[in-house]
């Protein structure tokens, strides 16, 4: 089935070092979105790529960086993990043209030790 | 971005019970969406709203949009603990149609 798959599930890092997290899409949508969803609040979009456009919102952090290497994968990456970044980080891609919704990956749970 | 406002912000309710879950903007919306999301999972659609007055029925939910496009009501009937969840409205904007959330709802519903 056509789907968006995020990896790992779950992911530990230190303090101060450096974690990517991945994403992979078999719907060839053209759009790809990263969320983050701390506990007990909605997600909250960091950046998304338009085909190879990057487009950051402004409240994310510079600490937050974001490749697409072509269509089918987006990583997000973490430069310098602060306890205050251990949260769900969502991936979802969209068809722009279309208005049906999002397809959501199943989240990478981050834990900053 | 338009700020939308969900209430309530937690319901826990017995098994059978009726509820409503609102979502609110002082802006007017070209559509609405609403999502749930399971613990642990990335949120799923439910249904868009697109015509002021629009009720829409999914088994058990019925979705409602305000004649003037400023709000949402979605209505469980006999709630059952599958139900339960965090459940979103959302609208989509801007030219790459990023999502907005809502501040959510977290539906426990007991058995």
């Amino acid at each position: 089935d056509a789907m968006v798959i995020q990896n790992p599930r779950y992911q530990v890092t230190q303090f101060g070092k450096p974690v990517t997290l991945s994403c992979s899409q078999t719907l060839n949508h053209n759009v790809m979105y990263w969320y983050q969803q701390k506990s007990s609040q909605a997600p909250k979009l960091l950046f998304h790529y338009y085909d190879k456009d990057f487009n950051n919102e402004a409240d994310t952090p510079d600490n937050f960086q974001s490749r697409r290497p072509n269509t089918s994968f987006c990583f997000l990456d973490i430069r310098s993990p602060g306890l205050g970044d251990a949260a769900m980080y969502l991936c979802a891609t969209s068809s722009v043209g279309g208005d049906y919704g999002y397809t959501f990956g199943s989240g990478t749970r981050l834990t900053v030790v | 971005t338009q700020l939308l406002e969900q209430s309530p912000q937690f319901l826990s309710i017995q098994e059978g019970e009726n509820l409503t879950v609102y979502c609110n903007s002082s802006s007017v919306f070209s559509s609405l969406q609403w999502y749930r999301q399971e613990p642990g999972e990335g949120p799923v659609l439910l249904v868009t709203v697109v015509t002021g007055g629009e009720v829409k029925k999914l088994k058990r939910l019925t979705f409602q949009f305000g004649d003037a496009r400023k709000d949402s009501s979605l209505h469980i009937t006999a709630a059952q603990p599958g139900d339960t969840g965090l459940y979103l409205c959302a609208q989509r904007s801007g030219s790459a149609r990023q999502l907005t959330f809502g501040s959510g709802t977290q539906l426990t519903v007991l058995p």
